[in-house]
């Protein structure tokens, strides 16, 4: 089980849209429409952002959407805040018995 | 609120043993699959287990199989996670996390709620 391949950071100025990344196999991102999205500021725990590729919690902001082609599923951030700095996890099922992570991208709001 | 709350970390040598635990509160825990993930300071978030509701499946993560052993106790709304054989590298915080069962494509949980975590140390 290696770990999903994210951007190690992503920037933007305030409003933008930015896009994170996760580049995974046919083995897990390829396979299902079961990658998630975690959101973990430094010293919290992760809350999750996106499932299903593309759906999202209930309170979750509609800032947040996801998408997926092939074996690289997508994070964007629109109207990019102050408040969206954090680390991103994608997270993928590898099949009904096993979970992997992404490698985490931290956005930064410049 | 659905809440978790982990227990159990603390400093300990290599080669020794550690057990976690997690208490459930607000939601059906009886129903719920349930998840160990570990997250090594300043590294990114690993999954470590899986242990389904009724306790009928168990799955582990490559890096602990044979080592550590996660169960349930359902009338008392807790998980556990028994750490045995412990080394440097399994020093981290380690997070509960609520699974909630999806029926489509196949059955599974998607792991929807973290509780804060407790901290493992593994050092002589």
């Amino acid at each position: 089980q290696s770990a999903l391949t994210q951007p190690a950071s992503v920037s933007g100025s305030p409003g933008q849209s930015i896009t994170i990344s996760c580049t995974g196999t046919s083995s897990d991102v390829g396979s299902y429409d079961l990658v998630s999205w975690y959101q973990q500021h430094p010293g919290k725990a992760p809350k999750l952002m996106i499932y299903e590729v593309t759906k999202r919690p209930s309170g979750v902001s509609d800032r947040f959407s996801g998408s997926k082609s092939g074996n690289t599923a997508s994070l964007t951030i629109s109207g990019l805040q102050a408040e969206d700095e954090a680390e991103y996890y994608c997270c993928s099922n590898a099949g009904s018995s096993a979970y992997v992570f992404g490698t985490g991208t931290k956005v930064t709001v410049i | 609120q659905v809440q978790l709350e982990e227990s159990g970390g603390g400093v300990v040598q290599p080669g020794r043993s550690l057990r976690l635990s997690c208490v459930a509160s607000g939601f059906t825990f009886s129903t719920s699959g349930m998840s160990w993930v570990r997250q090594a300071p300043g590294k990114g978030l690993e999954w470590v287990a899986l242990i389904w509701y009724d306790r009928s499946n168990e799955y582990y993560g490559d890096s602990v199989k044979g080592r550590f052993s996660i169960s349930r106790d359902n009338s008392k709304s807790t998980l556990y996670l028994q750490m045995n054989s412990l080394r440097a590298e399994d020093t981290g915080v380690y997070y509960c996390v609520r699974g909630k069962p999806v029926w489509e494509p196949f059955y599974h949980y998607l792991m929807e709620v973290w509780g804060q975590g407790t901290t493992v140390t593994v050092s002589s």
